[in-house]
């Protein structure tokens, strides 16, 4: 059973561009996450989509940020006119479709860089 | 809302010492915690969690963290740790209702030094 993968794992994008980063869960997963981390700190959760659905996007940046998760293919990180503050790796995580979804298995993260 | 502490950035220790990275949360409501792992340019993988029940809780590789709900910690202990275990490790916590998401720490470094 292959685990989350995600592409590109590294993206270069200069400041106005835009930047799309894919998620495919694990088999049988429903449940997607999306973090971000920055340079020397934890991650930081920003979105949560089931299949056609945002569930909470509480942590999303209010602009230029959007996410999808598709009924058929993968999930998308959007990001619209990137600026140097966005350069981060994103992670995405995915999880069963269980009453309690407890845990999370990530994917190895994409590194934008923005120069 | 919840939140984690982890107290110490960077951890340095000698091959086959003992280990403790500390973690702190504070929560309004029951949560599950977790250890993640991350070593370098890779994405992080699950190392031990406490749901319920038995508030010591192992890994397959060594470590083990124990719950203290009055303390409300859940510090990471190793008793004699490898050069293998140099990596990035972060606590992390959720709230026990359905589907919700993961508030990490900022992460402790261990270095482990030959």
């Amino acid at each position: 059973n292959a685990g989350v993968m995600q592409n590109p794992r590294h993206l270069v994008r200069r400041r106005g561009q835009e930047a799309r980063l894919r998620c495919s869960p694990m088999k049988g997963h429903s449940h997607v996450y999306w973090y971000r981390q920055l340079p020397e700190e934890g991650l930081k959760f920003m979105v949560y989509l089931q299949k056609e659905n945002i569930i909470d996007e509480s942590g999303m940046p209010k602009e230029r940020f959007s996410a999808e998760f598709p009924k058929e293919g993968p999930s998308i990180l959007r990001i619209q006119q990137v600026v140097r503050g966005d350069s981060a790796a994103y992670f995405c995580a995915s999880s069963p479709p269980s009453a309690i979804t407890y845990e999370q298995y990530f994917g190895p993260g994409t590194r934008l860089t923005v120069t | 809302a919840q939140s984690v502490t982890q107290l110490d950035s960077q951890v340095p220790v000698f091959e086959e010492a003992p280990v403790e990275l500390r973690c702190n949360y504070s929560s309004s409501v029951s949560v599950y915690l977790f250890w993640y792992v991350q070593y370098p340019n890779q994405g992080l993988q699950l190392l031990l969690k406490y749901l319920s029940g038995s508030t010591l809780v192992e890994s397959i590789n060594g470590f083990e963290a124990e719950f203290n709900k009055s303390q409300t910690s859940f510090h990471l202990r190793k008793p004699s740790v490898h050069i293998s275990d140099t990596a990035e490790y972060f606590c992390a916590v959720s709230p026990n209702n359905a589907g919700n998401m993961l508030t990490f720490g900022g992460g402790t470094r261990l270095m482990v030094k030959p």
